[in-house]
C-alpha cells in the first residue's frame, strides 16, 4: 500500500463506551507500534508487535487497553470503558524490522474525544 | 525509566534565521532518530544517528550525536516557511523508542 492507514480518523465516545481503532500497516512490514499523543506532547509508546506476537505492552496505561494483530498484518487497539483522560490522538506506526533499528512510518492517527 | 528532554519547547524565528533544537537523554542511547510533524499531520522520519560523535547533513539540516551518546541536536540553516512544524527526537535504549516533547518551530516571512 501507499502508507500506513488508520480508521476512523475521528472518534467521539461517551464516557464508559468501548472503542476499537484500526491500523493497516505498510505491506511486508514486520513491526507495528501503537502510540498515544496528547496535545503538545510527543508520541508515547503503548505497545509493539513483531508479526502477530505482542512483544512489549509495557506502555498500555491500564487493563482497559488491549491490542491485537492476529494475522501479523492489521492491528486493532481496543479501549474499554473509555475515560476522559483517554482523549488523545492514537498513532500507529510500522517498520520493516525491529523496534528502534529502522525508521518508523506513521499513520495519520485517530483522534479520540471522550465526552 | 528512560527520559528524553528537548529544548526549547517553542521557537519563533524570522525567515532566513537559523534554528537549533537540543535533545538530552537520562541514559546512554544505542541510536537516536529525528522526526518532523507538520501542524495537523503525523510524525515523518528525518534521520537516524548511530555512532558516537556522528554528524549528518540533509541540505540545510545538520544533525549531531554527542560523544557520550546521551545528547543530540538538529540545526537548520536559513529557515524557510516550509520548515514550520514540531521536531521530535526519539531515543532508542533497550527495546523502546522514547520521544521527547518536541520543539515547535514557527517561521515569520
Amino acid at each position: 500500500g501507499a502508507g500506513v492507514s488508520q480508521s476512523p480518523r475521528y472518534k467521539v465516545a461517551k464516557r464508559g463506551q468501548d472503542v476499537a481503532l484500526r491500523c493497516d500497516p505498510i505491506s511486508g512490514h514486520v513491526s507495528l507500534f501503537w502510540y498515544q499523543q496528547a496535545l503538545g506532547q510527543g508520541p508515547e509508546f503503548l505497545t509493539y508487535f513483531q508479526n502477530e506476537a505482542q512483544l512489549d505492552k509495557s506502555g498500555l496505561p491500564s487493563d482497559r487497553f488491549f491490542a491485537e494483530r492476529p494475522e501479523g498484518s492489521v492491528s486493532t487497539l481496543k479501549i474499554q470503558r473509555t475515560q476522559q483522560e483517554d482523549s488523545a490522538v492514537y498513532l500507529c506506526a510500522s517498520s520493516l524490522l525491529g523496534q528502534g533499528t529502522y525508521e518508523q512510518y506513521f499513520g495519520p492517527g485517530t483522534r479520540l474525544t471522550v465526552t | 525509566g528512560q527520559q528524553v528532554m528537548q529544548i526549547p519547547q517553542y521557537q519563533h524565528v524570522q525567515e532566513g534565521e537559523d534554528f537549533t533544537t537540543y535533545c538530552n537523554s537520562s541514559t546512554t542511547l544505542s541510536n537516536i532518530q529525528w522526526y518532523k510533524q507538520r501542524p495537523g499531520g503525523h510524525p515523518v522520519f528525518l534521520i537516524q544517528l548511530v555512532k558516537s560523535g556522528e554528524v549528518k547533513k540533509q541540505k540545510r539540516l545538520t544533525f549531531q550525536f554527542g560523544e557520550a551518546k546521551k545528547n543530540s541536536s538538529l540545526h537548520i540553516t536559513a529557515t524557510q516557511t516550509t520548515d514550520v512544524g514540531t521536531y521530535f527526537c526519539a531515543g532508542v535504549g533497550g527495546n523502546k523508542l522514547v520521544f521527547g516533547a518536541g520543539t515547535i518551530l514557527r517561521v515569520k516571512s
